[in-house]
């Protein structure tokens, strides 16, 4: 069975503080990466994806996230975050057959 | 782009009463996904089309569940005899033919169940 799994319910920064969330997923085959965010009062929109080519991709706003195939792992990081980063982040995956599983969300507090 | 648009954005229901929403997805896209999302959990998937083709469908739904996309465009998702736990927000997502393509959101119908 496919599955994703974020390991931060809810993290707290101060502004200017560095970022990284973590993303597990399971799955045997070839699958595609995302990360959604939503920000308060908003729909969720894409913030990066991978399905080939360099595992290190950046999205909007300054994050990006790396592939470790070995690992079954995609991580977001941002190197200093914003006070309008705060935000709910989803890990999602898409295998081939067009499946999408998300992970719980993280939540993301940042204070000025 | 319009956007993802879904109608209502909240219903509140009694017990055992039939519900429908619907969703009209971005036009050009070809791909259309509902998913159930409810309070501290991710968006979990029901199903998805393929132009007018229901080509997967989660095993979590049940038969009071039923999704149509009858000519492409907009889709509508029933739930009849609605119980308590069907109360949750209702996503609806579309997206270009490939799996590597992201997904649209719209905002979402909330559904309460009295």
């Amino acid at each position: 069975a496919q599955s994703v799994s974020q390991h931060n319910h809810h993290v707290i920064l101060s502004e200017a503080a560095s970022l990284e969330l973590g993303c597990n997923y399971s799955y045997g085959g070839t699958v595609n990466l995302f990360w959604y965010v939503q920000y308060p009062g908003q729909h969720l929109q894409l913030l990066l994806k991978y399905f080939s080519g360099d595992p290190l991709v950046k999205g909007i706003k300054g994050f990006e996230a790396e592939f470790i195939k070995s690992k079954f792992s995609f991580n977001l990081r941002k190197p200093s975050v914003q006070w309008s980063d705060t935000a709910e982040y989803f890990c999602a995956v898409t295998n081939n057959a067009g499946k999408s599983t998300f992970g719980d969300g993280t939540t993301l507090t940042v204070k000025p | 782009d319009t956007g993802v648009s879904q109608d209502p954005r909240h219903k509140i229901t009694k017990r055992g009463q039939n519900v429908t929403f619907r969703c009209d997805p971005i036009s050009e896209h070809n791909r259309l996904y509902w998913y159930r999302q409810t309070l501290g959990q991710g968006p979990e998937f029901l199903t998805y089309f393929q132009n007018e083709a229901q080509l997967e469908k989660s095993r979590l739904l049940s038969d009071r569940f039923s999704a149509e996309r009858p000519k492409g465009s907009f889709s509508t998702l029933e739930i009849q005899r609605t119980e308590q736990g069907d109360s949750a927000m209702y996503l609806c997502a579309s997206s270009m033919g490939q799996e590597y393509q992201p997904q649209h959101f719209g905002d979402g119908t909330r559904l309460s169940i009295l």
